[in-house]
């Protein structure tokens, strides 16, 4: 079955810098990878998604790629601030069920 | 206000008393699904249902009874709780048929003693 692996696991960056985080997944299959945001107490909201079709896609300061070949996909946040601390989770989608990575801690420090 | 509600947001209990958790959307989504997290495991699918008197084990069902009699509702019973199901679960929906819109509630913490 898929599996999917998130690194790392726990990122500290500067506020202002970039920080990425990465994926892969092992099903050629899967079509759809999303990314999630869980805030402390809350539970995880989409913020970006990306089809098998598509390389990159950008959302204001968030962007994703995906390298379908070598099967992985990965979460850019630019001019990180504060509100972006949080765990983000990717996800990869095989007949409509989401394979969750295990999750990156994002810490901004100010 | 579209969104899912879960209940209770904390509970303690002890090992061996029956508890349900229930959940409840009001988007009108056919699919529901409840899932546990674990530090360093992410988010594991315990059961998910595609529609009304339709439900299907997910990666981790062991322990764990599901139900869904009404659209909006799907609550997650544990028969006889034990302390390796201490965890943060969540109740998702979405629309059918679609990779996106999973929406999620806000979680119960549970604690087994």
């Amino acid at each position: 079955g898929e599996n999917v692996e998130q690194h790392p696991s726990t990122l500290s960056v500067q506020e202002g810098d970039s920080a990425v985080i990465k994926c892969t997944y092992s099903d050629s299959a899967s079509n759809y990878f999303p990314w999630y945001k869980q805030e402390l107490g809350k539970g995880p909201q989409l913020i970006i998604d990306i089809r098998s079709n598509v390389g990159e896609k950008k959302d204001q300061r968030i962007a994703v790629t995906l390298n379908k070949t070598a099967k992985h996909f990965s979460l850019h946040i630019t001019e990180t601030q504060p509100e972006d601390s949080a765990v983000y989770f990717c996800a990869a989608t095989v007949n409509y069920q989401l394979i969750w990575g295990a999750g990156t801690k994002l810490i901004i420090k100010p | 206000e579209a969104q899912v509600t879960q209940n209770p947001r904390y509970l303690i209990t002890v090992t061996g008393k029956k508890l349900t958790v229930t959940c409840s959307q009001n988007m009108n989504h056919e699919y529901m699904s409840w899932y546990r997290q674990d530090p360093g495991l992410g988010l594991r699918q315990i059961y998910y249902s595609m529609n009304v008197e339709v439900t299907d084990k997910g990666d981790v069902p062991e322990g764990y009874k599901v139900s869904r009699k009404e659209k909006r509702n799907f609550p997650l019973i544990l028969e006889s709780p034990s302390p390796n199901q201490t965890s943060l679960y969540f109740c998702a929906s979405r629309t059918p048929g679609s990779n996106y819109g999973y929406t999620f509630g806000s979680g119960t913490r549970l604690t087994v003693v």
